[in-house]
């Protein structure tokens, strides 16, 4: 059965400081890892998604990379900034079709 | 539509009272899936349909727990006879089609509460 982690469950930083957040998988058979962000009492807003043959994306300050023998991901944040407070999570989807989440990381960046 | 939508997006009932949630996807999408979200649970699948069908029912927590999906289109999830468990955030999301390299695109969530 498929298991994601993610690490670490909480983080507040500074603004301006680059951030890492993790995610580790048990099976590498995954079709894709995704990268959501959660507002409070939003809903999800994908980030980057990486297909299974790719090692990383990149959108403007965020970069995540894959390395799937190994089942993880990690998620870099470059100069943060207070907008940027929200739960992330990771998210892989294998040949069921359905995506399995990890527990988030809950980010706050402060001025 | 521009994105997935809800209704409601809150709820608050009577425990053993039953909910119908609804979830509009985005137009043309053909996957619709249902999640659920619950404090000290994380996020998990609960069903998927691919057009009508539902071929993976894998992730409903009991019996109580039904969806179907009309026209291609509008889905609604409904919870029989309501418990406190069931308290939680329900997610929608839809695909273009199902299958690995699709992305799915979330709806803001309808949030239960059983009293």
């Amino acid at each position: 059965k498929q298991e994601v982690t993610q690490i670490p469950a909480a983080l507040s930083v500074p603004e301006g400081e680059n951030l890492v957040l993790n995610c580790s998988f048990t099976d590498s058979a995954i079709y894709n890892l995704q990268w959501f962000r959660q507002d409070p009492g939003k809903g999800l807003t994908s980030l980057l998604l990486i297909q299974s043959s790719q090692r990383e994306q990149t959108s403007g300050r965020l970069n995540a990379s894959l390395d799937k023998s190994s089942g993880r991901s990690t998620l870099y944040i470059a100069a943060s900034q207070p907008g940027d407070s929200a739960t992330y999570l990771c998210a892989v989807k294998d040949n069921t079709d359905k995506l399995i989440f990890g527990t988030g990381t809950r980010l706050q960046v402060f001025p | 539509g521009a994105g997935v939508s809800q209704s409601p997006s809150n709820k608050v009932t009577e425990k053993g009272k039953d909910v119908e949630l609804r979830c509009d996807p985005i137009s043309g999408h053909t996957a619709l899936y249902w999640y659920r979200q619950s404090l000290g649970q994380g996020l998990e699948f609960l069903i998927y349909f691919q057009g009508n069908s539902a071929p993976d029912k894998s992730g409903l927590p009991s019996d109580r727990f039904s969806a179907e999906r009309t026209g291609g289109s509008v889905s609604t999830l409904t919870i029989q006879r309501t418990q406190q468990e069931d308290s939680a955030v329900y997610l929608c999301a839809s695909s273009l089609l199902a299958g690995g390299a699709e992305t799915q695109y979330f709806g803001p969530g309808t949030r239960l509460l059983v009293l």
